[in-house]
């Protein structure tokens, strides 16, 4: 049980160019779900916070235009990052909350985005 | 907010020995401490949480302890084996309850 997936697992894109990622979650309702950025060999850093039904609550420094969230279901969450830049290359994980839980959270196998 | 240190960066063990990976956090509210084993390209599996209500807990051969007044808590792996050789995240919950902060991470090598 608990079981998260994203799509794509990886995707290469040309700079300017816009891209989604879905994160879902398979057999459980997850109310929150949540987007990292994972850098080569460093920790997970949290970028936002998704709330089924409601605007996402991004962390400081996360430019939330740049970064756009859609969680429009108990079981999917997008993350779009628009005008996709070479700095913004970098493994994207997004995890769910099981709803009704304060605190468990279950991690998709991430997403790991290339621009050119 | 909420921060997390975690100690060693990396650790080398020969099989068989005992790990250790230690991580301190700031703020006294946070009440649940996950931890997180990661292989390379893949997703972070929780292998094992505690909360603040306990002081130790133990699943086979892995065990975290916690110290709330000294706000540190540990991760125990004995009898290490080459398949626990993984990037390892401490967390916690922090004042809010609803997110997590993690850890820098500590590469465990188990030498065969």
């Amino acid at each position: 049980g608990a079981v998260v997936s994203q799509h794509p697992s990886w995707v290469i894109c040309k700079s300017g160019t816009s891209v989604k990622i879905e994160c879902r979650s398979l057999d459980f309702q997850a109310t929150t779900m949540f987007w990292y950025r994972q850098f080569p060999k460093q920790s997970l850093m949290l970028m936002a916070t998704s709330n089924e039904g409601s605007k996402a609550t991004y962390e400081q420094g996360v430019e939330k235009d740049k970064f756009l969230i859609n969680h429009a279901s108990l079981t999917l969450s997008t993350l779009t990052v628009t005008s996709a830049h070479p700095e913004d290359s970098s493994f994207y994980i997004c995890s769910a909350r099981l709803a009704g839980s304060t605190d468990t959270q279950y991690f998709g196998p991430g997403t790991r985005l290339t621009v050119l | 907010g909420e921060n997390v240190e975690q100690h060693p960066s990396t650790l080398s063990v020969q099989e068989g020995d005992s790990a250790v990976i230690k991580c301190t956090y700031s703020d006294s509210a946070s009440n649940y401490f996950p931890w997180y084993k990661q292989e390379l390209g893949k997703r972070p599996q929780l292998i094992i949480d505690i909360r603040s209500n306990v002081g130790e807990k133990k699943d086979q051969r892995i065990a975290v302890t916690l110290n709330k007044t000294a706000k540190h808590f540990s991760l125990h792996i004995t009898e290490t084996q080459p398949e626990d050789s993984a990037v390892y995240f401490c967390a916690a919950n922090g004042a809010a309850g609803n997110k997590l902060t993690f850890g820098g991470g500590t590469r465990v090598l188990v030498k065969p």
